[in-house]
Protein backbone atom coordinates (compact mmCIF):
# COMPACT_ATOMS: atom_id res chain seq x y z
CA UNK A 1 0.00 0.00 0.00
CA UNK A 2 1.31 3.32 -1.00
CA UNK A 3 2.32 5.97 2.08
CA UNK A 4 3.70 9.31 2.79
CA UNK A 5 6.83 9.13 4.02
CA UNK A 6 9.07 11.70 5.86
CA UNK A 7 13.01 11.74 6.40
CA UNK A 8 14.92 12.68 9.25
CA UNK A 9 12.66 10.97 11.45
CA UNK A 10 14.43 12.82 14.61
CA UNK A 11 16.31 16.46 13.78
CA UNK A 12 18.04 18.52 16.56
CA UNK A 13 19.56 21.69 15.59
CA UNK A 14 20.71 24.89 17.27
CA UNK A 15 18.70 28.20 17.86
CA UNK A 16 18.87 30.18 14.94
CA UNK A 17 19.54 27.49 12.44
CA UNK A 18 18.23 26.60 8.93
CA UNK A 19 16.24 22.75 8.90
CA UNK A 20 14.52 21.18 6.01
CA UNK A 21 12.08 18.70 6.68
CA UNK A 22 11.48 15.75 3.30
CA UNK A 23 8.42 14.28 2.65
CA UNK A 24 7.56 11.96 -0.56
CA UNK A 25 4.10 12.21 -0.70
CA UNK A 26 1.88 9.04 -2.32
CA UNK A 27 2.55 9.12 -5.88
CA UNK A 28 -0.87 10.58 -8.02
CA UNK A 29 -1.66 13.10 -5.09
CA UNK A 30 -1.71 16.64 -5.72
CA UNK A 31 -2.94 18.26 -2.56
CA UNK A 32 -0.04 18.51 -0.21
CA UNK A 33 -0.42 19.49 3.52
CA UNK A 34 2.17 20.10 6.83
CA UNK A 35 0.87 20.00 10.23
CA UNK A 36 2.82 20.24 13.67
CA UNK A 37 2.00 19.11 16.96
CA UNK A 38 4.08 20.25 19.65
CA UNK A 39 4.41 18.15 23.06
CA UNK A 40 1.37 17.38 24.52
CA UNK A 41 -0.74 19.55 22.52
CA UNK A 42 -3.20 18.85 19.37
CA UNK A 43 -2.14 18.62 15.88
CA UNK A 44 -1.99 22.02 13.92
CA UNK A 45 -2.19 22.60 10.34
CA UNK A 46 0.50 24.74 9.16
CA UNK A 47 0.02 25.07 5.14
CA UNK A 48 -1.63 23.56 2.33
CA UNK A 49 -0.06 23.34 -1.30
CA UNK A 50 -1.67 23.01 -4.59
CA UNK A 51 -0.65 23.34 -8.45
CA UNK A 52 2.62 24.43 -7.14
CA UNK A 53 1.72 26.92 -4.91
CA UNK A 54 0.98 28.00 -1.27
CA UNK A 55 -3.27 27.38 -1.26
CA UNK A 56 -3.64 28.36 2.38
CA UNK A 57 -1.63 29.01 5.72
CA UNK A 58 -2.25 29.42 9.23
CA UNK A 59 -1.17 32.32 11.29
CA UNK A 60 2.00 29.87 12.46
CA UNK A 61 2.98 29.87 9.10
CA UNK A 62 5.34 33.18 9.15
CA UNK A 63 8.13 34.35 7.17
CA UNK A 64 10.59 32.20 8.78
CA UNK A 65 8.81 28.93 6.96
CA UNK A 66 8.67 27.97 3.35
CA UNK A 67 7.34 25.01 1.32
CA UNK A 68 8.72 24.10 -2.04
CA UNK A 69 7.82 21.26 -4.46
CA UNK A 70 11.38 20.89 -5.89
CA UNK A 71 10.78 17.75 -8.29
CA UNK A 72 7.59 15.49 -9.09
CA UNK A 73 8.36 13.47 -5.91
CA UNK A 74 9.37 15.46 -2.42
CA UNK A 75 7.76 18.34 -0.69
CA UNK A 76 9.74 20.35 1.53
CA UNK A 77 9.28 22.40 4.68
CA UNK A 78 11.75 24.72 5.98
CA UNK A 79 12.33 26.54 8.39
CA UNK A 80 15.05 29.84 8.10
CA UNK A 81 15.97 30.56 11.24
CA UNK A 82 14.61 28.01 14.18
CA UNK A 83 13.19 29.11 17.36
CA UNK A 84 13.02 27.07 20.69
CA UNK A 85 9.25 27.61 20.13
CA UNK A 86 9.31 25.06 16.85
CA UNK A 87 10.49 21.95 18.43
CA UNK A 88 7.79 19.71 17.69
CA UNK A 89 6.49 16.92 15.42
CA UNK A 90 5.75 18.11 11.87
CA UNK A 91 3.67 15.95 10.03
CA UNK A 92 3.32 15.94 6.05
CA UNK A 93 0.36 14.84 4.55
CA UNK A 94 -1.55 14.29 0.78
CA UNK A 95 -4.34 14.21 -0.74
CA UNK A 96 -5.93 12.72 -4.19
CA UNK A 97 -7.92 14.84 -6.40
CA UNK A 98 -11.53 14.57 -5.32
CA UNK A 99 -10.65 12.30 -2.27
CA UNK A 100 -11.69 13.85 0.90
CA UNK A 101 -9.55 12.21 3.07
CA UNK A 102 -5.40 12.91 3.69
CA UNK A 103 -2.80 10.52 4.31
CA UNK A 104 -0.19 11.34 6.62
CA UNK A 105 3.68 10.96 7.24
CA UNK A 106 4.89 9.19 10.48
CA UNK A 107 6.24 12.29 11.15
CA UNK A 108 9.75 14.22 11.64
CA UNK A 109 10.77 15.29 15.43
CA UNK A 110 12.11 18.75 15.43
CA UNK A 111 14.38 19.55 18.47
CA UNK A 112 15.92 22.44 18.67
CA UNK A 113 18.07 23.69 21.58
CA UNK B 1 -14.57 28.41 12.40
CA UNK B 2 -14.27 24.95 12.89
CA UNK B 3 -14.24 23.16 15.89
CA UNK B 4 -13.46 19.60 17.24
CA UNK B 5 -13.84 18.54 21.35
CA UNK B 6 -12.55 15.67 22.45
CA UNK B 7 -13.62 15.64 26.43
CA UNK B 8 -11.64 12.52 27.08
CA UNK B 9 -8.02 12.85 28.00
CA UNK B 10 -7.46 9.31 29.46
CA UNK B 11 -9.44 6.41 28.99
CA UNK B 12 -8.59 3.09 30.45
CA UNK B 13 -10.61 0.16 29.60
CA UNK B 14 -10.34 -4.19 29.89
CA UNK B 15 -9.08 -5.95 27.31
CA UNK B 16 -12.73 -7.32 25.37
CA UNK B 17 -14.76 -4.97 26.57
CA UNK B 18 -16.38 -2.58 24.17
CA UNK B 19 -15.08 1.22 23.73
CA UNK B 20 -16.81 4.65 22.83
CA UNK B 21 -14.40 7.68 22.50
CA UNK B 22 -16.70 11.15 21.92
CA UNK B 23 -15.83 13.34 19.54
CA UNK B 24 -18.04 17.18 18.90
CA UNK B 25 -17.52 19.20 16.54
CA UNK B 26 -18.67 22.78 15.63
CA UNK B 27 -19.00 23.79 12.02
CA UNK B 28 -22.01 25.58 9.99
CA UNK B 29 -22.69 22.74 7.84
CA UNK B 30 -21.84 19.50 6.91
CA UNK B 31 -18.45 18.44 7.53
CA UNK B 32 -15.77 15.59 6.29
CA UNK B 33 -15.21 14.14 9.90
CA UNK B 34 -12.07 11.64 10.58
CA UNK B 35 -11.14 9.66 13.28
CA UNK B 36 -7.53 8.93 12.99
CA UNK B 37 -4.98 6.54 15.53
CA UNK B 38 -1.53 7.68 16.42
CA UNK B 39 0.17 4.41 18.38
CA UNK B 40 3.59 5.18 20.28
CA UNK B 41 6.42 6.70 17.45
CA UNK B 42 4.33 6.21 14.97
CA UNK B 43 2.59 8.54 12.36
CA UNK B 44 -1.77 9.33 12.03
CA UNK B 45 -3.44 6.31 10.74
CA UNK B 46 -6.80 6.96 9.00
CA UNK B 47 -9.75 4.76 10.60
CA UNK B 48 -12.73 5.88 8.90
CA UNK B 49 -14.32 8.92 7.43
CA UNK B 50 -17.68 10.15 7.03
CA UNK B 51 -19.22 13.02 4.08
CA UNK B 52 -22.30 11.36 3.03
CA UNK B 53 -24.56 9.23 3.06
CA UNK B 54 -24.92 6.21 5.86
CA UNK B 55 -24.08 8.00 9.33
CA UNK B 56 -23.03 4.78 10.67
CA UNK B 57 -19.33 4.59 9.36
CA UNK B 58 -17.11 1.48 9.16
CA UNK B 59 -13.51 1.87 9.18
CA UNK B 60 -10.28 -0.82 9.92
CA UNK B 61 -9.47 -2.67 12.64
CA UNK B 62 -13.01 -3.09 13.73
CA UNK B 63 -13.69 0.31 14.60
CA UNK B 64 -17.19 2.44 13.85
CA UNK B 65 -18.20 5.65 14.26
CA UNK B 66 -21.58 7.01 13.94
CA UNK B 67 -22.55 10.58 12.77
CA UNK B 68 -25.52 12.61 14.80
CA UNK B 69 -26.21 15.86 13.23
CA UNK B 70 -27.94 16.49 16.10
CA UNK B 71 -25.88 16.44 18.46
CA UNK B 72 -23.21 17.33 16.25
CA UNK B 73 -21.33 14.23 17.19
CA UNK B 74 -19.02 11.69 15.77
CA UNK B 75 -17.99 8.74 18.66
CA UNK B 76 -15.77 5.77 17.79
CA UNK B 77 -17.08 2.61 19.05
CA UNK B 78 -15.16 -0.96 18.90
CA UNK B 79 -17.32 -3.83 20.27
CA UNK B 80 -14.14 -5.56 21.89
CA UNK B 81 -10.63 -3.83 22.51
CA UNK B 82 -7.68 -5.56 21.84
CA UNK B 83 -4.56 -4.69 23.87
CA UNK B 84 -2.55 -3.60 20.35
CA UNK B 85 -5.73 -0.79 20.54
CA UNK B 86 -3.58 0.98 23.20
CA UNK B 87 -2.93 4.26 21.40
CA UNK B 88 -4.26 7.95 20.87
CA UNK B 89 -7.21 8.70 19.02
CA UNK B 90 -7.43 11.74 17.28
CA UNK B 91 -11.30 13.25 15.80
CA UNK B 92 -10.56 15.65 12.95
CA UNK B 93 -12.66 17.72 11.48
CA UNK B 94 -12.57 19.10 7.39
CA UNK B 95 -14.90 21.06 4.84
CA UNK B 96 -15.91 20.97 1.36
CA UNK B 97 -14.65 24.06 0.69
CA UNK B 98 -11.18 25.37 -0.06
CA UNK B 99 -8.54 22.83 0.11
CA UNK B 100 -9.55 20.83 2.78
CA UNK B 101 -6.99 21.80 5.61
CA UNK B 102 -8.00 19.44 8.67
CA UNK B 103 -8.88 20.69 12.24
CA UNK B 104 -7.88 18.54 14.95
CA UNK B 105 -9.27 17.62 18.53
CA UNK B 106 -6.65 17.16 21.20
CA UNK B 107 -6.77 13.54 21.23
CA UNK B 108 -7.86 10.54 23.48
CA UNK B 109 -5.17 8.47 24.91
CA UNK B 110 -6.84 4.48 25.02
CA UNK B 111 -4.89 2.30 27.40
CA UNK B 112 -6.12 -1.24 27.69
CA UNK B 113 -5.33 -3.25 30.90
CA UNK B 114 -5.26 -7.21 31.03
Amino acid sequence: EPEVTQTPSHQVTQMGQEVILRCVPISNHLYFYWYRQILGQKVEFLVSFYNNEISEKSEIFDDQFSVERPDGSNFTLKIRSTKLEDSAMYFCASRADKAVEQYFGPGTRLTVT
Amino acid sequence: AQSVTQPDIHITVSEGASLELRCNYSYGATPYLFWYVQSPGQGLQLLLKYFSGDTLVQGIKGFEAEFKRSQSSFNLRKPSVHWSDAAEYFCAVGWSGGYQKVTFGTGTKLQVIP
